[in-house]
This record gives C-alpha cells, structure tokens and sequence, in this order.
C-alpha cells in the first residue's frame, strides 16, 4: 500500500517558537493531503486540507496564521506551528490520499508528538 | 448537522467475537470507512464500505446499511493484540471524512 512519512516523530519546543513538520508520500503523488490533530483520549480532530499548488483550507476554529501550511511539491506537504503554546501541544497526523485506489482511502504518516514547554 | 455515533469503550475476551456499531448522519455518502489506532500511533485502514452488505477480510469483516446509517465492524477470534481503539469515519459528498469519536477495545485474557 501507500506509504506516507512524518517528520520529526517527536519534538519538544519552548514556548514561542516554531515548528515545522513535514509529511511525505513516497511512492505515490499526493494532490491533496490532510493535517489532524489528536488529544489524548479522543478523536481525530481535522484542521486543514492541503492541495497541492494553492492555499490550503482550514476548519473552522483553526487559526491560519497560527498553523501555516505549505503544500508546494505532489509529495510533500508542511505544518509550521508558529509561536507555540502549551495548548498547543499535541499528537499532530498527517494524511495523504491516493487517486490510484479508487475510493479516495486515505493514507496516514506515523504521526508527530508536540510537547511545547 | 452531520454526526457519527459509535459506543465510547467495550471490553471482550480473548479468542472470543465483538462487534462494533457505528452509526450515522451525513451530508451525502461516499463511502464508510473502519481505521484501527494503536495507543499513541496513527491510523490503519481496515476496511472500506459503499455498497450494503458484509464484506470479509481474514478475522474482520464490515456490514454496511444505507438506508438505516448504520455499519458495524465484526472482530473474530479476538487476540490481545486487537486492543485499540476503532475508529468510524463517513467520506461525504464533498469527500471528506467524518470521523467518529471511536470505540476503545479492551480484550481480557
């Protein structure tokens, strides 16, 4: 199957300061991909959609000029967390969906844990 | 509003069958889809439904209802590695998903 990677895995940031994740699709183009985030104990919560060569869509509630989304290549798709919170801390997932499966199956990254101090 | 309903937490024995209900109310359907999440991992994709019907994959299978909004996901010879939390999600018309707030499995020996 499609196989989609994160990165980092992990990071621990100090309040204020950026973080960028990024999410690969390796062996497959990705023209649209999509960023969750996930509390402990609850679902996946969908922030943005991500398309390939224009802006990306955000939920509601999600702040755009807080988490900065750059979708500039079919295989790699950004989330730069700006100014980072406490609150913001998270387990952040990305998505990717592959044409070629017929039913627009979404293919999930590992997932990066955010732990803003 | 569009919403997916499916139980908070069951508990089953090893080696033994559970299932799991999700129900569903969505602005159009394009599909119903089962993902399986390991605590502090990402998603896996189990099973995908469009058509009523019971569709079998190894020890787990997936029924669709349309008409009633409603899928259940059916767990056979339930092993302890089958501990996570299942999730439901509904792809609608603007084919986006859905998901549900997901069903924590417990499995005793």
């Amino acid at each position: 199957g499609a196989v989609v990677s994160q990165h980092p895995s992990w990071v621990i940031c100090k309040s204020g300061t950026s973080v960028k994740i990024e999410c690969r699709s390796l062996d497959f183009q990705a023209t649209t991909m999509f960023w969750y985030r996930q509390f402990p104990k609850q679902s996946l919560m969908l922030m943005a959609t991500s398309n390939e060569g224009s802006k990306a869509t955000y939920e509601q509630g999600v702040e755009k000029d807080k988490f900065l989304i750059n979708h500039a290549s079919l295989t790699l798709s950004t989330l730069t967390v700006t100014s980072a919170h406490p609150e913001d801390s998270s387990f952040y997932i990305c998505s990717a969906r592959d044409p070629a499966t017929g039913y627009n199956e979404q293919f999930f990254g590992p997932g990066t844990r955010l732990t803003v101090l | 509003g569009q919403n997916i309903d499916q139980p908070t937490e069951m508990t089953a024995t090893e080696g033994a069958i559970v299932q799991i209900n999700c129900t569903y109310q969505t602005s159009g359907f394009n599909g119903l889809f089962w993902y399986q999440q390991h605590a502090g991992e990402a998603p896996t994709f189990l099973s995908y439904n469009v058509l009523d019907g019971l569709e079998e994959k190894g020890r787990f299978s997936s029924f669709l209802s349309r008409s009633k909004g409603y899928s259940y996901l059916l767990l056979k010879e339930l092993q302890m590695k089958d501990s996570a939390s299942y999730l439901c999600a509904v792809m609608d018309s603007n084919y986006q998903l859905i998901w549900g707030a997901g069903t924590k499995l417990i499995i005793k020996p």
